[in-house]
């Protein structure tokens, strides 16, 4: 079967570094998506990976290996701003996006 | 504002009810998406609408019926709903082809099924 796996509940600090980590199982593979969504709010597109290796834009950076199954979405220089859901999902060979459940972010003072 | 509006953002309905879930994007988008979003579960897929024809519908229940009248709106009609239905609907759409490129969402319509 497909299937998506991410933590459901991360805390970090403000200012601090932090990296949700998501595995993917999918029949074939079209890509790697993270989406952030605040509370009450639309999810919204941070990053699109489907070659290996580290997309970097601003304070975000997502990384994909697809031979290992695996991507992570980092998180730098905290703000509480931050806090959110952070969603995975892959994309199978057709074009369906296989969602993981959501990774929720808190961020403290 | 990701473009993509939905009314309306909350919603409490009986099972007997009949109510109905608008969507409306002014991206200029050719594939609009209807979405299910339960507490700690992934998102689910409903509907796909390509051009305004439907392309995808996952095993939804009959009690749940789109309309998509053109391709800038798409209409989720609710009737006889159960309170397992009560979820976050949210309404997305994208450029190109159903389920390729990038989603863009509306903040979604709070279902309470009483």
């Amino acid at each position: 079967g497909q299937n998506i796996d991410q933590p459901t509940e991360m805390t970090a600090t403000e200012g601090a570094i932090v990296q949700i980590n998501c595995t993917y199982q999918t029949s074939g593979f079209n890509g790697l998506f993270w989406y952030q969504q605040h509370a009450g709010e639309a999810p919204t597109f941070l990053s699109y990976n489907v070659l290996d290796g580290l997309e970097e834009k601003g304070r975000f950076s997502s990384f994909l290996s697809r031979s290992k199954g695996y991507s992570y979405l980092l998180l730098k220089e905290l703000q509480m701003k931050d806090s959110a859901s952070y969603l995975c999902a892959g994309m199978d060979s057709n074009y369906q996006l296989i969602w993981g459940a959501g990774t929720k972010l808190i961020i403290k003072p | 504002e990701t473009g993509v509006t939905q009314t309306p953002r909350h919603l409490v309905m009986g099972m007997t009810n009949k109510k109905s879930l608008k969507c409306e994007q002014h991206l200029g988008h050719n594939a609009m998406y209807w979405y299910k979003q339960s507490a700690k579960k992934p998102l689910e897929l409903m509907f796909v609408y390509n051009f305004k024809e439907q392309t995808e519908n996952n095993s939804v229940p009959s009690r749940f019926s789109p309309e998509c009248p053109n391709s800038s709106h798409l209409f989720l009609h609710l009737h006889t709903l159960q309170p397992e239905d009560s979820a976050l609907y949210l309404c997305a759409s994208s450029q190109g082809d159903s389920n390729t490129g990038e989603l863009f969402f509306g903040e979604g319509s709070r279902l309470t099924v009483l």
